[in-house]
């Protein structure tokens, strides 16, 4: 199966750039998602990238896709404190659907 | 709109003690998948259902079995609980003929501590 990995911590200052890092070994996956999932709650879609684009953005959100590299990473401008949770990367398996393979979480701290 | 509505939200059982988790969804979604999240470890898929009457194996399947009742409702049953299955679960819904590959919708979690 995917392995997806992920570091498990960042901390930036409230303002500043953050960028969160996943690397996958299955490049058949069709999709490449960011989750996002706050304290207590279940996950939610932030955005996506279809594997044949090397960039998408969507307002404060950018991520780029290297598949070369078989890298993935979600730039996060002007991080605010509502920004702080975790960020879970994830690809579609092969034979397709929606089983998800999911990195382990980068748990984001927005200090002031 | 609900979206996806899992039950009881924490539960403790005790080693050999059985219980189900619930979960209904009501955006008319062909698939449904349990998750269950360990720290350090992600989310790791226990079992899924592509569609009405069928279910298969995850990653992680051993110590559960899963029923897709009807379209709306996929429930996870752990037989014999174990304190390794001390977890957070998620029920998570799709339809993966949508664009975008089906976004997952995910349920609040059910936090089960198994002593």
């Amino acid at each position: 199966g995917e392995d997806v990995e992920q570091s498990l911590f960042l901390s930036v200052r409230e303002g500043d750039s953050s960028v969160i890092n996943c690397t996958y070994t299955d490049s058949s996956s069709t999709y490449l998602y960011w989750y996002k999932q706050e304290p207590g709650a279940g996950l939610q879609l932030l955005t996506y990238i279809f594997s044949n684009m090397d960039m998408k953005q969507d307002q404060r959100l950018t991520v780029l896709l290297n598949k070369k590299d078989k890298h993935l990473s979600l730039r996060i401008a002007d991080t605010q404190t509502g920004d702080s949770a975790i960020y879970f990367c994830a690809g579609g398996g092969p034979g397709g659907g929606n089983k998800l393979t999911f990195g382990t979480g980068t748990q984001l701290k927005v200090e002031l | 709109n609900a979206g996806v509505t899992q039950t009881p939200k924490f539960q403790v059982l005790k080693t050999g003690q059985s219980m189900t988790l619930q979960c209904a969804q009501d955006m008319n979604h062909n698939s449904m998948y349990w998750y269950r999240q360990d720290p350090g470890m992600g989310l790791r898929l226990i079992y899924y259902s592509a569609s009405e009457g069928t279910t298969d194996k995850g990653e992680v399947p051993n110590g559960y079995n899963v029923s897709r009742l009807n379209k709306r409702e996929f429930s996870l049953r752990l037989e014999s609980a174990a304190p390794s299955q001390t977890s957070v679960y998620f029920c998570a819904s799709s339809d993966p003929d949508r664009g975008q590959g089906g976004e997952l919708f995910f349920g609040e979690g059910s936090r089960l501590t198994v002593l």
